[in-house]
């Protein structure tokens, strides 16, 4: 049973738009969400976390927002960018745990 | 600064053999994982560990088996490998802040080939 779930395997966008991955979770026990990128061959590298004491968290193009009443989060990437075609993984843990629980991945591939 | 390192990167093994895969963290981290990735299921966490001497089960488990000696290494055992275990498998380390995770440091991974 998926407690993380991406479903959007793939998003293509140009670049210097905006790129919007989105995650949603069930296990209302998940307090802290991160998401990886990871390149072929590579292992997955951290990339921005948050909270669940928080709605928002940015740094520098990339922003996560936490919706908890709806169990969303999405990663916004302004501007988009080639170097940021990878695989996005969406990951959740929860409070007093420390196992993370990570979505399927959606493949962004962001066209010069 | 090498972080996490996997060992080997690639390996066919044949149906019932028995093979570790090395896992190596020079951060001192207290937690350590290891996670297979499979198409269209994500990461998985297969064992984990808390600290040397601790082990415990992830979601999938069976055909594995761990051990924490050291703060540094976790090795992942395959005791009779089987085709099911064909994926990326993949260690991560992280530091326990006030008993939280922090974010992982992932290993390169180890391509698994059981044929």
């Amino acid at each position: 049973d998926q407690q993380v779930k991406q479903n959007s395997p793939s998003l293509s966008v140009q670049e210097g738009r905006i790129s919007i991955l989105n995650c949603d979770y069930t296990n209302s026990m998940f307090d802290y969400f991160l998401w990886y990128k990871k390149y072929p061959a590579e292992g997955p590298t951290f990339l921005i976390s948050i909270s669940s004491i928080k709605d928002k968290n940015e740094d520098g193009r990339f922003t996560v927002f936490l919706n908890k009443s709806a169990k969303h989060l999405s990663l916004h990437i302004v501007p988009s960018q080639p170097g940021d075609s990878a695989v996005y993984f969406c990951a959740a843990t929860p409070g007093g745990a420390n196992n993370l629980f990570f979505g399927t991945g959606t493949r962004l591939t962001v066209i010069p | 600064n090498a972080g996490v390192t996997q060992t080997p990167k690639f390996q066919v093994l044949k149906t019932g053999q028995s093979m570790t895969l090395q896992c190596a963290q020079d951060m001192n981290h207290e937690y350590m994982s290891w996670y297979r990735q499979d198409p269209g299921m994500g990461l998985r966490l297969i064992h984990y560990s808390v600290g040397a001497g601790i082990t415990d089960q992830g979601e999938v488990p069976n055909g594995y088996n761990v051990s924490r000696s050291t703060t540094e290494d976790f090795p992942l055992r395959l005791l009779s490998a089987a085709p099911s275990q064909t994926s990326v498998y993949f260690c991560a380390s992280f530091h326990l802040s006030r008993g939280r995770n922090t974010e992982a440091f992932f290993g390169q991974g180890t391509r698994l080939t059981v044929v």
